[in-house]
């Protein structure tokens, strides 16, 4: 079975400074792993995705992510904070089901607090 | 306009009340998905349908039920609603190539 977990629910940085979400998963075929972000008072939307092309994917607003196979890991990176973006972020992996069902299960959540 | 809305945007009701959530999307997607959302627990699927005729059950569907009525629509139900629903519900959707879902805004339901 294919699933994410997240290291840390909360993650405070000072503005400027290195953003580093860590996500690592589980699964038993070639996984498609995916970065969402939630602002308050919104629905998700994506930041980025890995689906089996270049390891080092770049999304929107600075974010990337590495998808590193060794370490089983999917981390999410900025160079420097900005204050916008404060929200959280849910890590996902695609899952096949019975039938070929394709669907994403989420991680726990990441609240990313940047400070002045 | 926004491609998946849901309505309403927020609801107290009652513990025994019936329920329901409403989402339309204007992307012409097949698939649709409903989730609900609790602090530190992350998103955990309701019930999906890959087109009209199809609907699945996810992975807490007991106390749910869902209908899909166009291509466009999908309902979730909460047939006697009791006060552990209480949790933000999204609407999403992808077109099955690319397995990107696309939100919608959430609806915020209280039972009290």
């Amino acid at each position: 079975a294919q699933s994410v977990t997240q290291l840390g629910s909360h993650v405070s940085v000072s503005e400027g400074a290195l953003v580093l979400l860590r996500c690592n998963y589980s699964s038993s075929v070639p996984p498609y792993l995916f970065w969402y972000v939630q602002y308050p008072n919104q629905g998700l939307q994506l930041l980025l995705k890995y689906t089996s092309a270049a390891t080092l994917v770049k999304g929107i607003n600075g974010f990337e992510a590495e998808f590193k196979k060794s370490e089983t890991s999917f981390h999410l990176t900025k160079p420097s904070a900005h204050m916008s973006d404060a929200a959280e972020y849910f890590c996902a992996v695609r899952v096949i089901s019975s039938g070929s069902a394709r669907q994403l299960t989420f991680g726990s959540g990441t609240q990313l607090t940047v400070l002045p | 306009d926004a491609d998946v809305t849901q309505t309403p945007r927020n609801r107290i009701t009652k513990t025994g009340k019936r329920i329901m959530l409403e989402c339309s999307q204007t992307k012409g997607h097949d698939r649709m998905y409903w989730y609900r959302q609790d602090p530190g627990l992350g998103l955990r699927l309701i019930y999906y349908s890959f087109d009209v005729k199809d609907i699945n059950k996810g992975e807490i569907s007991d106390g749910y039920s869902v209908s899909r009525q166009a291509q466009a629509k999908f309902s979730l139900s909460l047939e006697s609603a009791i006060p552990n629903q209480t949790a933000l519900y999204f609407c999403a959707t992808s077109d099955g190539r690319t397995d990107t879902q696309y939100f919608g805004p959430g609806t915020r339901l209280t039972v009290l």
